[in-house]
């Protein structure tokens, strides 16, 4: 199994509270990606990385900012929670040529 | 931009029985395409690929084609079993040159015995 841990796993938080959700990897891959599951719409991405300091968005990155300081860090923040932002997060890895992406375990954030 | 549509499930099927879970897409140039599963719980992870008109994927009994004429993926399984119960995605990736990946919303499988 590919070396991504996410955390925290489970988190209930308050509107208007910043959050951070941290994805961690082991295997020196070049691509990070966070996404949200939500029922109904599947997995949307919010950004990628594909470098350190090098992100972009995805198709839901409003209301979220991310951070790629060292190779195996991504971070994601969402500068004022809203309610709308509750779901499970899934980071996810991926070599050169998106042969294959790698899956963490997800984050389930519920705001309040 | 890009995207994909997928069939609506839930689908539940006997086991043994056929499957088949249609996959559309919309994209720019020509992308890899691919199947994931998620297992309740669970992340997703890759079930099968393909990476070129007309070429297959395969594994675990499960099939797609790349059809680049009907902008089309489908899933299928001669014989699916109770534990072949999952969610399965239809994705894309590689369009326009950017490293990322579109999912479709998900199908669910539910096989009983």
């Amino acid at each position: 199994d590919a070396g991504i841990t996410q955390s925290p796993r489970h988190k209930v938080t308050e509107t208007g509270t910043p959050v951070t959700l941290r994805c961690h990897q082991t295997e020196n891959h070049r691509y990070m990606y966070w996404y949200r599951q939500d029922p109904g719409h599947g997995l949307r991405l919010i950004h990628y990385s594909y470098g350190v300091k090098d992100t972009d968005k995805g198709e839901v990155s409003d209301g979220y900012s991310v951070s790629r300081s060292k190779t195996e860090d991504f971070l994601l923040t969402l500068e004022s929670a809203t309610s709308s932002q509750t779901s499970v997060y899934f980071c996810a890895i991926s070599p050169e040529g998106l042969e294959k992406l790698f899956f963490g375990s997800g984050t389930q954030l519920s705001v309040l | 931009g890009d995207s994909v549509t997928q069939m609506e499930g839930p689908v539940t099927l006997s086991e043994e029985a056929f499957l088949t879970i249609n996959c559309t897409y919309t994209a720019t140039g020509y992308p890899s395409l691919f199947w994931y599963v998620q297992y309740p719980g669970e992340g997703l992870q890759l079930l099968l690929k393909a990476t070129k008109a007309d070429d297959k994927g395969s594994n675990k009994g499960f099939e797609a084609t790349y059809r680049k004429e009907t902008t089309s993926f489908h899933l299928e399984k001669g014989s699916v079993q109770v534990s072949d119960s999952a969610v399965y995605f239809c994705a894309l990736g590689g369009s326009g040159g950017y490293q990322k990946v579109t999912f479709g919303t998900g199908t669910k499988l539910q096989v009983i015995p």
